[in-house]
């Protein structure tokens, strides 16, 4: 079984600062993938970063980028440069190899103008 | 653009009517997709995972009778809430994975279901 904790249900940023969310899991699975998604308003699920559990290497995509602590089973999500839009509630998703995902409670980001 | 559709994005029905939502993949093949259920400001909870050509699995306390799965082919998976009842008024979200390319999951929009 997996499990999946998320312990900030709301953050708050300013403006072009850079905001961190935490993420630890757990897992009995030997193979799997991590995954960052923003629910907007609007509820769509939006993918902000995958990373594979099998590579080192932090993922990176532009602003986002992950702190992926594998024996530590931490997965934090660094936010640079924030800007109005990233606004959301953010989940933070295990998925095992047949795609069944386990979501965290969620972290709910103001950002501040 | 979108590649899981889900249908429609919101419903209002009678208690006690049944309602039916549909997934589906647009450019690949799922022999699995999944069906969660997410009350307002929570997390997204699996209610099932449905299997292509057999049973659903079902996540313990979902009632197999009451959220009824049908993926009977490689693109489409229906979730058909019966006797729907004021408390089962959430939204439903459904997610597929292409399994050939070995993707992320990928979402519908969303169904959010209002039992009156």
């Amino acid at each position: 079984a997996q499990t999946v904790t998320q312990s900030q249900p709301e953050m708050s940023v300013q403006e072009a600062e850079t905001v961190t969310l935490s993420c630890t899991y757990d897992t009995s699975e030997s193979d799997y993938y991590l995954f960052w998604y923003k629910q907007p308003p609007s509820r769509q699920m939006i993918l902000v970063i995958r990373q594979e559990a099998y590579k080192q290497q932090n993922a990176t995509e532009n602003r986002f980028s992950v702190n992926f602590q594998k024996a530590a089973k931490s997965f934090s999500l660094k936010i640079s440069d924030s800007q109005l839009g990233d606004a959301a509630m953010y989940f933070c998703v295990h998925n095992t190899n047949a795609g069944k995902s386990t979501f965290g409670d969620g972290t709910t980001l103001t950002v501040k103008p | 653009g979108a590649v899981v559709s889900q249908h429609p994005s919101w419903v209002i029905c009678k208690s006690g009517t049944s309602v039916k939502i549909e997934c589906r993949s647009l450019d690949f093949q799922a022999t699995t997709m999944f069906w969660y259920r997410q009350f307002p400001k929570q997390s997204l909870m699996l209610m099932a995972t449905s299997n292509e050509g057999s049973k659903a699995t079902y996540e313990q306390g979902v009632e197999k009778d009451k959220f009824l799965i049908n993926h009977a082919s490689l693109t489409l998976s229906t979730l058909t809430v019966t006797s729907a009842h004021p408390e089962d008024s959430s939204f439903y979200i459904c997610s597929a994975r292409n399994e050939v390319r070995n993707t992320e999951a990928f979402f519908g929009q969303g169904t959010r279901l209002t039992v009156v």
